[in-house]
């Protein structure tokens, strides 16, 4: 099994709304990432999770709260967004931190906010 | 500051085939490098990757070829096929700088279409 599985597809959230992205791996991975990716432009890294625990936070604002309940799940809790944060979200994984470890990519959530 | 740039946007070749997608870098502490190929509403798929003690790595119809000289990495499709119509992207990281070794930085990737 080599995927990764996002939830939801597709995501519509207004400005004062909360709402949570979930990310699922079971290939034994211990390393897992959110990216931020815009239309027409390469995916941004948002956050690191090595071996559950956070290793990298990319300066990404408040409003976006990684979580990693265990190794296999990762969640990104979001609030209060704004407009321009609109964009595919994308969760990826690897074997092991460090960047010699192909990235696996899930399929990511649209996420609107209006 | 690109550090990984794909200056073409877009490349268009008949089924049958060579593409040649094109790469540069500027960060010399990158070390390894990959491809990813990414299909509308998907997300990027792990194509091939070069680590850069290595100048060539081959996977079926697929090689990368590596100048570290030149700061230059190209990915060939032979032969190239429709269905290998998508968004490529050359992504490279520096696996011995500490803290963030495992950040991958990307391009802003090539368009390949394959027309039948």
């Amino acid at each position: 099994d080599t995927e990764v599985t996002q939830t939801p597809k597709h995501l519509v959230m207004g400005m004062t709304n909360k709402k949570s992205l979930k990310c699922e791996q079971h290939m034994g991975h211990r390393a897992m990432y959110w990216y931020k990716q815009k239309a027409k432009k390469p995916p941004e890294l948002m956050f690191v999770y090595s071996y559950e625990k956070l290793s990298i936070n990319e300066s990404v604002p408040s409003r976006f709260s990684p979580e990693c309940p265990n190794s296999s799940l990762l969640n990104l809790h979001l609030h209060a967004l704004q407009p321009e944060d609109s964009a595919l979200y994308l969760c990826a994984s690897s074997q092991g931190a460090g960047g010699y470890y192909e990235q696996y990519f899930g399929p990511g959530t649209r996420l609107t906010v209006t | 500051d690109q550090q990984v740039k794909q200056n073409s946007p877009s490349l268009s070749v008949q089924e049958g085939r060579i593409s040649i997608l094109n790469c540069d870098y500027t960060n010399s502490m990158f070390d390894y490098f990959l491809w990813y190929k990414k299909y509308p509403a998907e997300g990027p798929t792990f194509l091939i990757s070069i680590s850069s003690i290595k100048d060539k790595n081959e996977d079926g119809r697929f090689t990368v070829f590596l100048n570290k000289s030149a700061k230059h990495l190209s990915l060939h499709i032979v032969p190239s096929q429709p269905g290998d119509s998508a968004v490529y992207f050359c992504a490279a990281s520096a696996t011995y700088s500490g803290g963030s070794n495992y950040k991958l930085t990307f391009g802003k990737g090539t368009l390949l279409t394959v027309n039948p």
